[in-house]
């Protein structure tokens, strides 16, 4: 059972526009969550990240929304850079100190 | 500092062989997580240990095994492999975010399984 979810397997975006990267999750009990990027033949690298008890944080061109009334988080980046094509990973720390990975979105910046 | 170092980096096995992989955490990181990762499930949790101890547990067969070393080096081994365990294995560290860090993971680049 996919306890977080990332419904948009792909996403084309073209350079200087914003990337916005949607995730979900059921569990109620998660509280901290986190976004992974990773690019090809390399493990995932931390992007940013957010506790419950805010519903925004901000990282120069990265800003991760949460709405925990709606389970729904996402990652916006402005402005996208052909640098920022990837796959990003959306996860989330449960009970027991676990993360729960979303099956990723490979985002594509045109230039 | 170095990161996180998985070994073998490429590997081909036969169904039915066994596999043992390795992890060496970045120094000072006593937790090392397994992931699996496969198109389109994303990555799956394998086990956690801390301190040599196996504190979380994924839902994978008991194929799939692990341990922690005194120095927090980790091994996984998967027994009997099936064409399904073909797939990135990632490890990775970080500081016990049990103790009130909310631990970022550092992945090694993983070791890619081929079982034919």
């Amino acid at each position: 059972d996919q306890q977080v979810k990332q419904n948009s397997p792909s996403l084309s975006v073209q350079e200087g526009r914003i990337s916005i990267l949607n995730c979900d999750y059921t569990n109620s009990m998660f509280d901290y969550f986190l976004w992974y990027k990773k690019y090809p033949a390399e493990g995932p690298t931390f992007l940013i990240s957010i506790s419950s008890i805010k519903d925004k944080n901000e990282d120069g061109r990265f800003t991760v929304f949460l709405n925990k009334s709606a389970k729904h988080l996402s990652l916006h980046i402005v402005p996208s850079q052909p640098g920022d094509s990837a796959v990003y990973f959306c996860a989330a720390l449960g009970t027991g100190n676990q993360f729960y990975f979303g099956t990723g979105t490979s985002l594509t910046v045109i230039p | 500092k170095a990161g996180v170092t998985q070994t073998p980096r490429y590997l081909i096995k036969t169904r039915g062989q066994q596999v043992t992989l390795s992890c060496s955490p970045i120094s000072g990181h006593r937790s090392v997580s397994w992931y699996q990762q496969t198109p389109g499930q994303g990555l799956q949790f394998l086990f956690e240990y801390f301190s040599e101890t196996q504190r979380n547990k994924g839902n994978f067969p008991g194929r799939f095994s692990g341990r922690q070393f005194s120095n927090s080096r980790s091994e996984m081994n998967v027994s009997t492999l099936e064409l399904g365990d073909s797939a990135l294995y990632l490890c990775a560290s970080s500081l016990d975010y049990g103790t009130g860090g909310f631990g970022e993971l550092f992945f090694g680049e993983g070791s890619r399984l081929t079982v034919l």
